[in-house]
């Protein structure tokens, strides 16, 4: 079974400021990882993704994730903070099941101060 | 590419009514998948379709709910004798045959918020 543990459910942080999001997964396949983003009352929208051909995921909006096995974990970083960075973020892994049904964690909401 | 719909974009209904959700995926994704999300979680699997074909169905999804894809396009969820644990948004995804399905990327719909009085 795959699970994913997302630590802090709300994290601040100045316009400017580093943003790093905490994702820790469990697996007992290699697994696909997936960080997602959601504006209020709308869908999830894809950061990017990791599939193993690099470790280090650059995705849009200046956001990037590095996966470290030793360590289990997908963690979501950009430089400078942007007010439009508020959201919720979620991490999210697939893997040989059927089809690519996607587990979620349980979210870290964004918020940043001007 | 115009994206996932789902309609409609709020549905508000009185416990023991029956609901439906439509979901139309982009349209040359085969695979549609339905997942619920409650306030401050994650989103949930509820089941998975592969053209017309129901593969998958989570525990989740209780004998009050039905999910259909006739003709391996659109899709719609229905719900039987709502109670009022089941409001939730309800959110559709979609992806396309990539030759290795397990990081193909879901695209989701924008969700119907469902609200049980």
């Amino acid at each position: 079974a795959q699970s994913v543990t997302q630590l802090g459910s709300h994290v601040s942080v100045s316009e400017g400021a580093l943003v790093l999001l905490r994702c820790n997964y469990s697996s007992s396949v290699p697994p696909y990882l997936f960080w997602y983003v959601q504006y209020p009352n709308q869908g999830l929208q894809l950061l990017l993704k990791y599939t193993s051909a690099a470790t280090l995921v650059k995705g849009i909006n200046g956001f990037e994730a590095e996966f470290k096995k030793s360590e289990t974990s997908f963690h979501l970083t950009k430089p400078s903070a942007h007010m439009s960075d508020a959201a919720e973020y979620f991490c999210a892994v697939s893997g040989p099941n059927a089809g690519n049904m996607l587990t979620f964690g349980g979210g870290t909401r964004l918020m940043v101060k001007p | 590419d115009t994206g996932v719909s789902q309609d409609p974009r709020h549905k508000i209904t009185k416990r023991g009514q029956n609901v439906t959700f439509r979901c139309d995926p982009i349209s040359e994704h085969n695979r549609l998948y339905w997942y619920r999300q409650t306030l401050g979680q994650g989103p949930e699997f509820l089941t998975y379709f592969q053209n017309e074909a129901q593969l998958e169905k989570s525990r989740l999804l209780s004998d009050r709910f039905s999910a259909e894809r006739p003709k391996g396009s659109f899709s719609t969820l229905e719900i039987q004798r709502t109670e009022q644990g089941d409001s939730a948004m309800y959110l559709c995804a979609s992806s396309s045959p990539e030759v290795s399905s397990y990081n193909s990327p879901l695209h989701f719909g924008n969700g119907t918020r469902l609200t049980v009085t």
